[in-house]
């Protein structure tokens, strides 16, 4: 089966940090992608969808690399409230794939 | 209100008594997937459908079973549990656009398992 590839960190940064995660896909046909939020033992949360033009809301970027195969979420201005784990999704000939998630904590 | 929902959502059970998790979602989304989330290891697959009665095997599908005779609910089944089947469980749901892919996922609020 394709892959979802993910750092799985841990990230530790100061507030207000610029952090950046990769995830990498093996399946160049992939059609759709999201990064998702999970607070501790919680369901996973959309965070943002990834378009192939880039996108941006409020302090996050997502960006999409069709030709190398990455999707990329960049976290301005960290917030004691970012601490997480952020996973990528995939969507794979129909099917949702997930990275193993890279875990941040955003520290005082 | 748009919903995946689960239950139980806490189950504790004794090595070889069936059990059933049900899933429900009220939004008429063709794909359900079934996860477990263990520390340190992410969430990984279990089962997926893509419609009613198509189901297929995710990464670790030995000892569950699913099915998904109605569109709104993908039941998952542990006919013998065991202490490693012990975990935190997920299902989720999302609509597929022809040629566009999946929208977002909605997950249900997570089952803990514990099999003594």
């Amino acid at each position: 089966r394709k892959e979802v590839e993910q750092d799985p960190g841990p990230f530790n940064v100061p507030e207000g940090a610029t952090v950046a995660f990769n995830c990498t896909y093996s399946n160049s046909a992939s059609q759709s992608f999201f990064w998702y939020r999970q607070d501790c033992r919680k369901e996973p949360k959309l965070l943002m969808s990834v378009y192939s033009s880039g996108n941006e809301d409020g302090r996050f970027t997502a960006q999409l690399n069709r030709a190398s195969q990455y999707i990329s979420l960049l976290i301005r201005d960290s917030k004691l409230s970012d601490s997480a784990t952020y996973l990528c999704v995939v969507n794979d000939w129909g099917d949702m794939r997930f990275g193993a998630g890279t875990r941040l904590t955003v520290k005082p | 209100e748009a919903q995946v929902t689960q239950n139980p959502r806490y189950l504790i059970t004794v090595t070889g008594k069936k059990l059933t998790v049900t899933c429900s979602q009220n939004m008429n989304h063709e794909y359900m997937s079934w996860y477990r989330q263990d520390p340190g290891l992410g969430l990984r697959q279990i089962y997926y459908s893509m419609n009613v009665e198509v189901t297929d095997k995710g990464d670790v599908p030995e000892g569950y079973k699913v099915s998904r005779k109605e569109k709104r609910n993908f039941p998952l089944i542990l006919e013998s549990p065991s202490p490693n089947q012990t975990s935190l469980y997920f299902c989720a749901s999302s609509a597929q656009n022809p040629g566009q892919g999946n929208t977002e996922a909605f997950f249900g609020q997570g089952t803990r398992l514990t099999v003594v």
